[in-house]
């Protein structure tokens, strides 16, 4: 069974810097997709950004980009030009070729005015 | 991205009753369904997996006859919890999936449970 972990339970941020969200995982594909997911109070989920296992380039989408190191089953969450929007729970999750999706425990992300 | 609607969206009811959740997917057609369960600054447990027009497949720890799946049709599935007690109360997500998805997960905004 895939795992992911997520090591910090909390991140504080100022507004305008930059941040690294941490996640690792564990599984026994080749072939699979990693997501970042932001859970804002309404806790209606909301895609950040994907990265397909098979592509070597890291993805990015505006202010967010990821760092994934395949080998070291690594998969960090990087938020540039942090804005009072983005204060969060951010969830990394793991998506199986099957479809089926492991999420890890979440972190809660402050941004500081 | 696909529409996913979930209702009610809070739901308060007396411990001994059933509630009925319905999550429908506006404009895919859903081929399956994933129902998830999230207890407070906690992360989202697979609860079970539907496919149109069989039964769900429940994962280890949930109870089936607790929480009865439908998903007779690839736009509309159920979730009944079942003579609901307040250890049941929680906050729960479906996500539908269908084939044109390009496996993105798209996900309902959610029922919050209390009972009472």
């Amino acid at each position: 069974a895939q795992t992911v972990t997520q090591s910090q339970p909390e991140m504080s941020v100022q507004e305008a810097e930059t941040v690294t969200l941490s996640c690792t995982y564990d599984t026994s594909e080749s072939d699979y997709y990693l997501f970042w997911y932001k859970q804002p109070p309404s806790r209606q989920m909301i895609l950040v950004i994907r990265q397909e296992a098979y592509k070597q380039q890291n993805a990015t989408e505006n202010r967010f980009s990821v760092n994934f190191q395949k080998a070291a089953k690594s998969f960090s969450l990087k938020i540039s030009d942090s804005q009072l929007g983005d204060a969060a729970m951010y969830f990394c999750a793991y998506r199986s070729q099957a479809g089926k999706s492991t999420f890890g425990d979440g972190t809660t992300l402050t941004v500081k005015p | 991205g696909a529409v996913v609607s979930q209702h009610p969206s809070w739901v308060i009811c007396k411990s001994g009753t059933s509630v009925k959740i319905e999550c429908r997917s506006l404009d895919f057609q859903a081929t399956t369904m994933f129902w998830y369960r999230q207890f407070p600054k906690q992360s989202l447990m697979l609860m079970a997996t539907s496919n149109e027009g069989s039964k769900a497949t429940y994962e280890q720890g949930v109870e089936k006859d607790k929480f009865l799946i439908n998903h007779a049709s690839l736009t509309l599935s159920t979730l009944t919890v079942t003579s609901a007690h307040p250890e049941d109360s929680s906050f729960y997500i479906c996500s539908p999936d269908g084939e044109l998805l390009n496996n993105e997960q798209f996900f309902g905004p959610g029922t919050r449970l209390t009972v009472l």
